[in-house]
């Protein structure tokens, strides 16, 4: 089945700096690939997504970028806040709505 | 539009016992996916009903079954329970067939003694 890993576990970055944190995937099949972002003791909030059917897309201080050849995709948040501060979870899905997440990454923002 | 629900938000149970958490989805959604989230092992796939069917399964033993009602409400029922089902399950709604967004709800944060 498919397999999605992320990278890194934990990243400190200091306030207006970049973030980027990394996924890939097993499942060639897969065609949607979601970020979910998760502050302690609420639950995951959709950030931006992006289908198969396109290389990038971005909203405001987020983007996503993705390759299929390599089979990998990425977040990248631009001039962090420290309300950025939280476990973003990338995710790939080929079915449905059955979603395969990676394991989390820990983002800290230092100002 | 009003979010997803999720009820009872805590639970405590005793092993052997059975649960049924129940999720509510956005009004008009007609997707329900179940999570079940733990520090060890992560966000996991359960199951997902559309349309009072279910239309995929994850990898959890039988003891993990749901059903969807023709309001959309869905219900997980978990029996006999191990240690190990302690757990956040949230339910997430999406709106169509096919892949969609998925919106989570709050979570029931389950412990098993």
């Amino acid at each position: 089945g498919e397999n999605v890993e992320q990278h890194p576990s934990t990243l400190s970055v200091q306030e207006g700096d970049s973030a980027v944190i990394k996924c890939t995937y097993s499942d060639s099949a897969s065609n949607y690939f979601p970020w979910y972002k998760q502050e302690l003791g609420k639950r995951p909030q959709l950030i931006i997504d992006i289908r198969s059917n396109v290389g990038e897309k971005k909203d405001q201080r987020i983007a996503v970028t993705l390759n299929k050849t390599a089979k990998h995709f990425s977040l990248h948040i631009t001039e962090t806040q420290p309300e950025d501060s939280a476990v973003y979870f990338c995710a790939a899905s080929r079915e449905g709505n059955k979603l395969v997440f990676g394991a989390g990454t820990i983002l800290r923002v230092k100002s | 539009k009003a979010g997803v629900t999720q009820t009872p938000r805590y639970l405590i149970k005793t092993r052997g016992q059975q649960v049924t958490l129940s999720c509510s989805p956005i009004s008009g959604h007609r997707s329900v996916s179940w999570y079940q989230q733990t520090p060890g092992q992560g966000l996991q796939f359960l199951f997902e009903y559309f349309s009072e069917t279910q239309r995929n399964k994850g990898n959890f033993p039988g003891r993990f079954s749901g059903r969807q009602f023709s309001n959309s409400r869905s219900e997980m029922n978990v029996s006999t329970l191990e240690l190990g089902d302690s757990a956040l399950y949230l339910c997430a709604s999406a709106g169509t067939s096919g892949t969609d967004t998925q919106y989570f709800g709050p979570g029931t944060r389950l412990t098993v003694l």
